[in-house]
């Protein structure tokens, strides 16, 4: 069964950090982007940012309002996917979800991503 | 930053209706566009990808359309299981922006 966990979250203060962890199975992570979203309490949903595939040079896309912060690194000799968070604000308070994000060559033959699996989220709730 | 904006934020439908999601960019996104569909307290799930185009196992009696800055999702025959909140997203262009959402409920 293709599946993502994601862990790490918990309560911190403001201006600490903490990292999430992503860890798949049923598929080969390393084929796969991978995504990070998250939903503040009662909100919708917010991308945060994702990380190519190393055949696309593994190069990282943020939201502006994580971009600085934030930083997504993944491993794929264990198949984990990161996201580090530092300078947290009570704002980041949400549960964050991982996503796999697969690719599909779109109308201008570039390739688009959707993220098709997501794991159950993880909660982080910023507050002193 | 390309914004996506859904209408309605909420609708009151009944088992059978047809329901029919807006979606407007505020740039041409080509068809770059996903649906998600959310029930409370679960993760979202994957509907549509490339404006149209239904994900394995989806339904038939979902479907989008659209292309520009204009999208719609539509559910044929409202079905119980339906009732959720759904998102559009652009994948024009990072960031991957989504819409405010649209819940779904019963009338």
């Amino acid at each position: 069964e293709v599946q993502l966990v994601e862990s790490g979250g918990g309560l911190v203060q403001p201006g600490r950090s903490l990292r999430l962890s992503c860890t798949p199975s049923g598929f080969t992570f390393g084929d796969y982007a991978m995504s990070w979203i998250r939903q503040a309490p009662g909100e919708g949903l917010e991308w945060v940012g994702f990380i190519r595939t190393k055949a696309y040079g593994g190069t990282t896309k943020y939201a502006a309002s994580v971009q600085g912060r934030f930083t997504i690194s993944r491993d794929d000799s264990t198949s984990i996917a990161y996201l580090q968070m530092n300078g947290l604000k009570t704002e980041d308070t949400a549960v964050y979800y991982c996503a796999r994000a697969d690719g599909a060559t779109g109308y201008y033959g570039d390739l688009y991503y959707y993220m098709d699996v997501w794991g159950k989220g993880t909660t982080v709730t910023v507050s002193s | 930053d390309v914004q996506m904006t859904q209408s309605p934020s909420s609708l009151s439908a009944s088992v059978g209706d047809r329901v029919t999601i807006t979606c407007r960019a505020s740039q041409s996104i080509s068809t770059y566009l996903n649906w998600y569909q959310q029930k409370p307290g679960r993760a979202p799930k994957f509907l549509i990808h490339g404006a149209s185009s239904l994900q394995s196992g989806v339904p038939s009696r979902f479907s989008g359309g659209g292309s520009g800055t204009d999208f719609t999702l539509t559910i044929n025959s409202l079905q119980p299981e339906d009732f959720a909140t759904y998102y559009c997203q652009q994948s024009y262009t990072p960031p991957l922006s989504f819409g405010g959402g649209t819940k779904v409920e019963i009338k």
